[in-house]
């Protein structure tokens, strides 16, 4: 049973780059029609799409945070990762890693990492 | 740029149905997928492209899309049901969308 888990530092000072990864478990990262993604959550509100990676490198952005995020993949590790730069409390949020299931040209999320809280801090 | 419009709450007595809508520009053109967070849990899947279940969820979990509206319908609602629910599509201009979220209280 394929399992997600999300690692990094709780806690990031503002101006500074937020780095997690998701570790891929009970499978290989690299099998069937799936991307990989990153997904967030303020308290209190909302899931926000981050953006998404193929095993090939490919990727694709939110554009609201295109300029600031950077995702990739480790294969060998099974684990892909997040990072997102200039970080301000605004930026302060849950965040998941998901298995992003592609079906023609249809997307859904069919497997949900436990999420990680971020805070943005001095 | 693609959004999904969501009930911010809505309430349901317990045994009967509640549905919940999620709003769009011809939504009815898209495949809808709806999840189910509970607090302090990561989201779950409870319908994709529009009306499946995946395994595991219970039959009283459907959904319906057509025209500017989707809805996921809860039948005999249980107190277990209570969460925040989202609908989410693929969009060729907007990508992944969100809808903003519709807590469910069972009463």
């Amino acid at each position: 049973q394929v399992q997600l888990q999300e690692s990094g530092p709780g806690l990031v000072k503002p101006s500074q780059t937020l780095s997690l990864t998701c570790t891929v478990s009970g499978g290989s990262i690299s099998s069937g029609s799936y991307y990989w993604s990153w997904i967030r959550q303020p308290a209190g509100k909302g899931l926000e799409w981050i953006g998404r990676i193929y095993t090939s490198g490919s990727t694709n952005y939110n554009p609201s945070l295109k300029s600031r995020v950077t995702i990739s993949v480790d294969t060998s590790k099974n684990q892909f990762s997040l990072k997102l730069s200039s970080v301000t409390a605004a930026d302060t949020a849950v965040y998941y890693c998901a298995r992003l299931l592609l079906y023609y040209d249809i997307w859904y999320f069919d497997l949900w990492g436990r999420g990680t809280l971020v805070t943005v801090s001095s | 740029s693609y959004e999904l419009t969501q009930p911010l709450s809505v309430s349901v007595a317990l045994g009967q149905t509640a549905r919940i809508t999620c709003g769009g520009n011809n939504i009815g053109s898209k495949n809808v997928h709806w999840y189910q967070q509970k607090p302090g849990q990561a989201p779950v899947l409870v319908i994709y492209r529009d009306s499946n279940r995946p395994s595991g969820i219970p039959e009283r979990f459907s959904g319906s899309n057509s025209g500017n509206t989707a809805t996921l319908t809860i039948s005999r609602a249980q107190a277990g049901d209570e969460a925040d629910y989202y609908c989410q599509v693929w969009d060729s201009s907007t990508d992944v969308v969100f809808g903003g979220g519709t807590k469910l209280t069972v009463l």
